[in-house]
């Protein structure tokens, strides 16, 4: 079955630093990745969707210029925090989609502490 | 703007003791219904989908029917395994990218 590796799954940084999630579809090619991040007894946000070779397209009040994301191939899909706060702590997840129709699957997950 | 709602917001079980789990959505045109299993600190874990109205689909101890405006996850003679957060999600039927709408979904606790 389709599996997406998401790495790395716990990270902390300190404020100002930035940091990058990796989200990798290992047995197809994605062309369609998502990116959600969800807060404690809470549901899953979009922030983002990115297609192959494309700019992301940012949901209505995410920070494009400070969640970074990258989908330079098929398999391969990142988000950068830049210059992360306190309030950027979450648990960020990916999802990725080879094509239409296609089922979506996640990855496992980052747990990100901000300090 | 797609709407999901789930209830109960959290439901305890004993071994055994049959419930639902209910998913009601507001959507302009449902291309599909989808049911996730989430375990704490893990990422979403693909149960069924569904796309029309009257469709029913199982597996093992859980079963999912849809309407026109709401879906059922039943939860057949649970057992402690199945202890997880059912999050319930729409995909609209439009021409953009397809995106999913996920709901605040139901905690579930099965207790021997």
């Amino acid at each position: 079955g389709a599996v997406v590796s998401q790495h790395p799954s716990r990270v902390i940084c300190k404020s100002g630093t930035s940091v990058k999630i990796e989200c990798r579809s290992l047995d197809f090619q994605a062309t369609t990745m998502f990116w959600y991040r969800q807060f404690p007894k809470q549901s899953l946000m979009l922030m983002a969707t990115s297609n192959e070779g494309s700019k992301a397209t940012y949901e209505q009040g995410v920070e494009k210029d400070k969640f970074l994301i990258n989908h330079a191939s098929l398999t391969l899909s990142t988000l950068t925090v830049t210059s992360a706060h306190p309030e950027d702590s979450s648990f960020y997840i990916c999802s990725a989609r080879a094509r239409e129709n296609y089922g979506y699957t996640f990855g496992s997950g980052t747990r990100l502490t901000v300090v | 703007e797609d709407q999901v709602t789930q209830s109960p917001e959290a439901l305890r079980l004993q071994e055994g003791e049959s419930s639902s789990l209910n998913c009601s959505y507001t959507v302009s045109g449902l291309r599909g219904l989808f049911w996730y299993r989430q375990d704490p600190g893990k990422g979403p874990e693909f149960l069924f989908t569904l796309y029309s109205a009257g469709e029913e689909k199982e597996k093992e101890r859980l079963k999912a029917t849809l309407t026109k405006k709401e879906s059922f996850l039943h939860i057949t003679a649970p057992k402690p395994e199945d202890s997880a957060t059912y999050l319930c999600a729409v995909q609209e039927n439009t021409g953009t990218a397809s995106k999913l709408t996920f709901g605040t979904g139901t905690r579930l606790q099965v207790t021997l």
